[in-house]
């Protein structure tokens, strides 16, 4: 079965600073991987993916993750935050592309504070 | 325009009760979804459909029935509401079943007293 963890329910960051949201998968063969930003009252809207290829992918909004196979991680950064990234970020993973029947299996997502 | 417009965004009812959310999206997708998320964030699917087929049937209570009259709508009628079912439900939609972006309803709250 296949499951996320996202260790960090809440991280604090001042406004400037990077951020790095942790994220670890299990999942028995290839992993989609994904993530979601969730602002406040509002559905989820995707900031990246990884199906294959080089290991670290550009999103939107500045955000880019890393795929680590070895540490069955794919955590997320920002080098520098801003106000309006405060929000709930999650980590999400499915199988095989295209597949029907497929579905994507979310962690418990990390609510992002950002203090001036 | 709303991509994916869901209603209503609040709905609050009393044990026993049926009620329904309706889902619509625009964008020409042919999979729609019902998740549901709890009151710890936790998002697990329950339903998908893929050009008004049922193709996704996650353990849910027979209460809740997803009905699809045609791709762009997908609904979802709840018979005799527990206090349990209390929780944010979002639809969502994909080009294809592969869900390789996901557009997400805004959600409703629904609080069962």
């Amino acid at each position: 079965a296949q499951s996320v963890t996202q260790p960090d329910i809440h991280i604090t960051v001042s406004e400037g600073a990077s951020l790095e949201l942790r994220c670890n998968y299990s999942y028995g063969a290839t992993p989609y991987l994904f993530w979601y930003v969730q602002s406040p009252g509002q559905g989820l809207q995707l900031l990246l993916k990884y199906f294959s290829g080089d290991t670290l992918v550009q999103g939107i909004k500045g955000f880019e993750a890393e795929f680590k196979r070895s540490q069955s991680s794919f955590n997320l950064r920002k080098p520098s935050v801003h106000w309006s990234d405060a929000a709930e970020y999650f980590c999400a993973v499915g199988g095989k592309r295209g597949a029907a029947g497929n579905k994507l299996t979310f962690g418990g997502g990390t609510r992002v504070l950002v203090k001036p | 325009d709303t991509a994916v417009s869901q209603t209503p965004k609040y709905l609050v009812t009393q044990m026993g009760n049926d009620k329904s959310i309706k889902c619509e999206q625009n964008l020409g997708h042919d999979t729609m979804y019902w998740y549901k998320q709890d009151s710890k964030k936790f998002l697990k699917i329950m339903f998908s459909y893929n050009n008004k087929e049922l193709i996704i049937n996650e353990t849910v209570p027979n209460r809740f029935s997803p009905k699809s009259p045609d791709k762009a709508h997908l609904n979802l009628h709840i018979n005799s509401l527990e206090l349990g079912d209390s929780a944010v439900y979002f639809c969502a939609s994909s080009q294809g079943p592969g869900y390789e972006k996901l557009f997400f309803g805004s959600g409703t709250q629904l609080s069962v007293l």
